[in-house]
């Protein structure tokens, strides 16, 4: 079975600096993908970024970007430069690609405060 | 991307009845699922949606409370059944393609049984 946990429930940034959100997982099987998606208050979920676990680059899409540490099953998602539409709740996910098994399996979630 | 389009976006009803919520996705999919979204919680997966056969359920979530249908490889509905006040949640379809292994999701629809 796959677990992901979020330990910071919530956090708080100024516009235009840099935030760091947690993320672990376990899981034991040795192809998976990871996942942030953002749940802004219109509910939509939102994929952010996605690591392929068998890459060792950290991925990167403009602003966000991971860090991903597959030994230490970890999986951070930064944010530089944060702007107030990023305001949101953001939740790791985790997918494992073996077999027919394509369950997507969730954090509780950080709630991302962005303040002007 | 996978455009996914979920109706209805919300609705309140009374307690023991049943709402049906639609999922029409713009191409055909593999592999369709439904989560539940309680108040402030995260995502947990109800069930998925098979084409051609029963819906395969997670522990805790039973086909006479949440029955599915899955028609064909663009469509599937999730019916919540005899609601009650507990029901009141968010509800969302999501479709992933094996391919690039991304998974879309539909808009949600907030439940809320009065």
């Amino acid at each position: 079975a796959q677990t992901v946990t979020q330990s910071q429930p919530e956090m708080s940034v100024q516009e235009a600096e840099t935030v760091t959100l947690s993320c672990t997982y376990d899981t034991s099987e040795n192809n998976y993908y990871l996942f942030w998606y953002k749940q802004p208050p219109s509910r939509q979920m939102i994929l952010v970024i996605r690591q392929e676990a068998y890459k060792q680059q950290n991925a990167t899409e403009n602003r966000f970007s991971v860090n991903f540490q597959k030994a230490a099953k970890s999986f951070s998602l930064k944010i530089s430069d944060s702007q107030l539409g990023d305001t949101a709740m953001y939740f790791c996910a985790s997918l494992n690609s073996g077999g027919s098994n394509y369950k997507l399996t969730f954090g509780k979630g950080t709630l991302l405060t962005v303040n002007p | 991307s996978a455009v996914i389009s979920q109706k209805p976006s919300r609705d309140i009803c009374q307690r023991g009845t049943s709402l049906t919520i639609q999922c029409q996705v713009d191409s055909q999919v593999t592999m369709m699922f439904w989560y539940r979204q309680q108040p402030g919680q995260s995502l947990t997966l109800i069930a998925t949606a098979n084409q051609g056969s029963e819906a395969t359920y997670e522990s805790g979530f039973v086909i006479d409370k949440f029955p599915i249908s899955r028609p064909n490889l663009t469509f599937s509905t999730l019916t919540v059944s005899n609601m009650s006040p507990e029901d009141s949640s968010i509800y969302l379809c999501s479709v992933v393609r094996p391919l690039n292994t991304e998974a879309f999701f539909g808009q949600g629809t907030r439940l809320t049984v009065v």
